[in-house]
């Protein structure tokens, strides 16, 4: 079957670093995409990755190793605005996109 | 201007009814989706949809029906709404026809079943 595996919860600190890590099991691989979700609202686009390789955009990075089923997120210089859900999903050979449950980030100051 | 609307924000009705979801986007895209949200915060799709084609997830009851009267529109319409129906339910769209384009949703429809 196919499945996206995430950490439920993690906590950090406001100003640290935090890598949400993200394994996918899936038939097929035409890419990997990081949603943020804040609480009662909708998802918004982060990274799109399909090289391996670690894409970086302002605070945030994103990283994909394809030979290992593997990404992660890196948010540098927490801020309490990225209290949020991070949701990974990856895109099978169908092109069918397959959704992790998300990982709910929680900053204190 | 919001890019992707969707209408009502906020649904509560009794088991049995039956009610449409309305989806709009602004974005000249060609391709729209309803996503479902359970609880345990799985975004999991419904339909996809552009001019061409519409590609339905068969594990979708077929009390659920997309209508889509022009390219900007997407509306979801239930029959005979059931308990376990009560979720959240999102419209995206995407520039082309790959699931490889980045997807822009829309606010959510909390629908709640009593």
């Amino acid at each position: 079957g196919q499945n996206i595996d995430q950490p439920t919860e993690m906590t950090a600190t406001e100003g640290a670093i935090v890598q949400i890590n993200c394994t996918y099991q899936t038939s097929g691989f035409n890419g990997l995409f990081w949603y943020q979700q804040h609480a009662g609202e909708a998802p918004t686009f982060l990274s799109y990755n399909v090289l391996d390789g670690l894409e970086e955009k302002g605070r945030f990075s994103s990283f994909l190793s394809r030979s290992k089923g593997y990404s992660y997120l890196l948010l540098k210089e927490l801020q309490m605005k990225d209290s949020a859900s991070y949701l990974c999903a990856a895109i099978d050979s169908n092109y069918q996109l397959i959704w992790g449950a998300g990982t709910k980030l929680i900053i204190k100051p | 201007d919001t890019a992707v609307s969707q209408t009502p924000k906020y649904l509560v009705t009794q088991m049995g009814n039956d009610k449409s979801i309305k989806c709009e986007q602004n974005l000249g895209h060609d391709t729209m989706y309803w996503y479902k949200q359970d609880s345990k915060k799985f975004l999991k799709i419904m339909f996809s949809y552009n001019n061409k084609e519409l590609i339905i997830n068969e594990t979708v009851p077929n009390r659920f029906s997309p209508k889509s009267p022009d390219k900007a529109h997407l509306n979801l319409h239930i029959n005979s709404l059931e308990l376990g129906d009560s979720a959240v339910y999102f419209c995206a769209s995407s520039p082309g026809q790959g699931e490889t384009d980045t997807q822009y949703f829309g606010p959510g429809t909390r629908l709640t079943v009593l």
